[in-house]
């Protein structure tokens, strides 16, 4: 079983709408979080990360963290066709180097 | 732009022969990472290396899959003896600090 599990495996939103991602880490030692994203036929680039609990905001992308259930979010408000791509949440314990990647969100914006 | 450069884009191997893959990391960035994503989009971690030593890495690196990475020359991953399952897209990464990490554009192997 991966150590972090993202749902859902696909989502699909209409362009403006919000997109919500979940990641959950099933290893206690794995409470410190990244969200990737990767578009078709390119390599992953980080989009954000959080460490504490509570919330962080970059423009239209919001991330949560819940460390007592190793639960993390990705929200996307007015979500852009530009934004479809497979979204990746990563989790490494903390002082470690190693960084597990759940199978990812593939979501898809419709104009 | 990535400045990680994986070299080469693509590559096409019968069962049982050797498939190299090379990675320029990013200049500065102590520790360099190998991936392995597959046609299902899922990541498993190969080997990480953080100036020149192997930090960690799974069995499965230890057996078929050999790397490096020397002062002053590319990283190197090798598969001694391809099997169809090592289809995928081998991805290196680099980082100036954990959990940041700065990706090639991979080498896509295909076994037949």
């Amino acid at each position: 079983q991966q150590k972090v599990q993202q749902s859902p495996e696909s989502l699909i939103v209409p362009e403006g709408g919000m997109a919500s991602l979940n990641c959950t880490s099933s290893d206690r030692n794995v409470d410190y979080f990244w969200w990737y994203r990767q578009h078709s036929g390119k390599s992953p680039k980080m989009l954000m990360s959080i460490f504490s609990n509570g919330e962080k905001e970059e423009g239209r992308f919001t991330v949560h963290l819940n460390k007592a259930s190793l639960h993390t979010s990705l929200h996307i408000r007015d979500s852009q066709p530009s934004d479809s791509a497979l979204y990746l949440c990563a989790g490494a314990s903390s002082g470690s180097w190693q960084l597990i990647f759940g199978s990812g969100t593939q979501l898809t914006v419709m104009p | 732009n990535s400045k990680v450069i994986q070299t080469p884009r693509y590559l096409v191997k019968g069962q049982g022969q050797k498939a190299k893959m090379r990675c320029i990391p990013e200049k500065g960035h102590p520790v360099v990472f190998w991936y392995q994503q597959n046609k299902n989009n899922e990541f498993k971690f190969l080997i990480n290396f953080q100036n020149q030593e192997v930090l960690q890495q799974i069995d499965m690196t230890e057996k078929r899959f050999s790397a490096e990475c020397p002062s002053n020359s590319p990283c190197s991953l090798e598969i001694q003896s391809s099997e169809a399952g090592d289809s995928a897209l081998y991805l290196c990464a680099s980082s100036p600090r954990t959990g940041q990490l700065y990706f090639g554009e991979g080498s896509k192997l295909t076994v037949l």
